[in-house]
């Protein structure tokens, strides 16, 4: 079956960077994008970016242009998403997401990212 | 424009059937897909493309949609219905960016 298995939560200071991790299993990873979902609590549904696994291409929302970066290694069918200079508002719980041509299908467990002094 | 709106709040009473609906200029080229939130669990996928259920989604879940107006019908409203609902389709720019709606909470009386 397709699980998509993220890193851990994690806690950063204002200005740092924090790099999630989201492992997939149970399918060809090269074969569906992968998309990055942020929640803020309370809040709904953000969409960050995607990227192909196969050829590593990238397309950010206008928002986090400049501070995220998606990548893969692909020989551990892991996807990464980084994100840098981060303020409170960034406090979220971020979500890979499988998709293909019409439709996102399969979720991530989502991670707790905390920023905070 | 590149955004997806939705009602806040909608409620439906127990066994009765509801629609949430989703608008925005993406959806008279792309469909929706809509998604089930429960509190503390990650979203999960209802309805994809012009009316297709995931498998283990009930049949009680149906899509449809109208020129710039997608539409989830749940037909007899289940206590384990209670939940936010999101719409998402592709932005209709070209340039391969998704949107989200805000969410709609339904509550199951």
């Amino acid at each position: 079956q397709v699980q998509l298995v993220q890193s851990g939560a994690e806690v950063k200071k204002p200005g740092a960077s924090v790099k999630v991790s989201c492992k997939a299993s149970g399918y060809t990873f090269t074969s569906y994008d992968i998309n990055w979902v942020r929640q803020a609590t309370g809040q709904g549904l953000e969409w960050m970016g995607w990227m192909n696994p196969n050829s590593g291409n990238t397309g950010y929302a206008q928002k986090f242009q400049g501070r995220v970066t998606m990548t893969r290694n692909t020989s551990i069918s892991t996807a990464y998403m980084e994100l840098s200079s981060l303020r409170s508002e960034d406090t979220a719980v971020y979500y890979c997401a499988r998709g293909d041509s019409s439709e996102i299908d399969y979720w991530g467990q989502g991670t707790l990212v905390t920023v905070s002094s | 424009s590149s955004e997806l709106t939705q009602d806040p709040a909608v409620s439906v009473a127990l066994g009765q059937t509801v629609r949430i609906t989703c608008q925005g200029d993406s959806l008279r080229s792309y469909y929706a897909s809509w998604y089930q939130q429960k509190p503390g669990q990650a979203p999960v996928l209802v309805i994809y493309g012009k009316n297709n259920r995931p498998s283990g989604i009930p049949d009680r879940f149906s899509g449809s949609s109208s020129g710039n107006t997608a539409s989830l019908t749940i037909t007899g409203a289940q206590a384990e219905d209670e939940a936010d609902y999101y719409c998402n389709s592709r932005d209709s720019s070209g340039n391969h960016l998704e949107l989200f709606g805000g969410g709609t909470k339904l509550t199951v009386l």
